[in-house]
């Protein structure tokens, strides 16, 4: 399996700031990786396909980056929803793992 | 409505058998990768299978190979997940996930259904 390997486990920052969560991959997996951001109680939501791209209706603060095997999640602006965890997921090789989580807190 | 519509809440004792499901709707669900995705009390997300249900060819991973099986019903756009003898261990919150068929990432969620294994 390819492991997914996020950090920090943990962020603590304050509304407006600027904050980058990094994931690395065991070995390769080209630009197949997708960002989910998950609030308390509710399900994944999709954020950032295919390392760069926004899924619509995403606010363009978040952003992404890289390829092969280190990526990255920015969040140009952090606002009091953003506040929840994030996952990174590949998807180039089944099975599709995910990190282990990154929760953004409040400072 | 894109909707993919899970089964509810499941109280269960050890060694009893469970089929949750996952209803699509809105779209073709045929022609669309059904995921499974584990997330256990306070705990990440794990990728559990995926199903074609236009064919029924299904991955698992490694780690729930065995553990599990995972079906479809075409006919009624419904994806299942099923365990014959459950665990204390088995206890999490089960969700399904469509999986783009452009490029594979997980577009669609559903709610997900907690199991519960407790004697």
């Amino acid at each position: 399996d390819i492991q997914m390997t996020q950090s920090p486990s943990t962020l603590s920052a304050s509304v407006g700031d600027r904050v980058t969560i990094t994931c690395r991959a065991s070995q390769s997996i080209s630009s197949w990786l997708a960002w989910y951001q998950q609030k308390p109680g509710k399900a994944p939501k999709l954020l950032i396909y295919k390392t760069s791209s926004l899924e619509s209706g995403v606010p363009s603060r978040f952003s992404g980056s890289g390829s092969g095997t280190e990526f990255t999640l920015t969040i140009s602006s952090l606002q009091p929803d953003d506040f929840v965890t994030y996952y990174c997921q590949q998807y180039n090789i089944y099975p599709y793992t995910f990190g282990q989580g990154t929760k953004l807190e409040i400072k | 409505e894109v909707q993919l519509v899970q089964s509810g809440a499941e109280v269960k004792k050890p060694g009893e058998s469970l089929k949750i499901s996952c209803k699509g709707s809105g779209y073709n669900f045929t022609t669309h990768w059904i995921a499974w995705v584990r997330q256990m009390p306070g705990k990440g997300l794990e990728w559990m299978g995926i199903i074609y249900p236009g064919d029924s060819d299904t991955r698992y991973s490694p780690s729930f190979q065995d553990q599990v099986t995972i079906s479809a019903d075409k006919s009624i756009s419904t994806a299942y997940l099923q365990w014959s003898s459950l665990k204390a261990s088995d206890t999490a919150i089960y969700y399904c996930a469509r999986r783009n068929p452009l490029d594979w990432y997980f577009d669609l969620w559903g709610r997900g259904t907690l199991v519960t294994v407790s004697s």
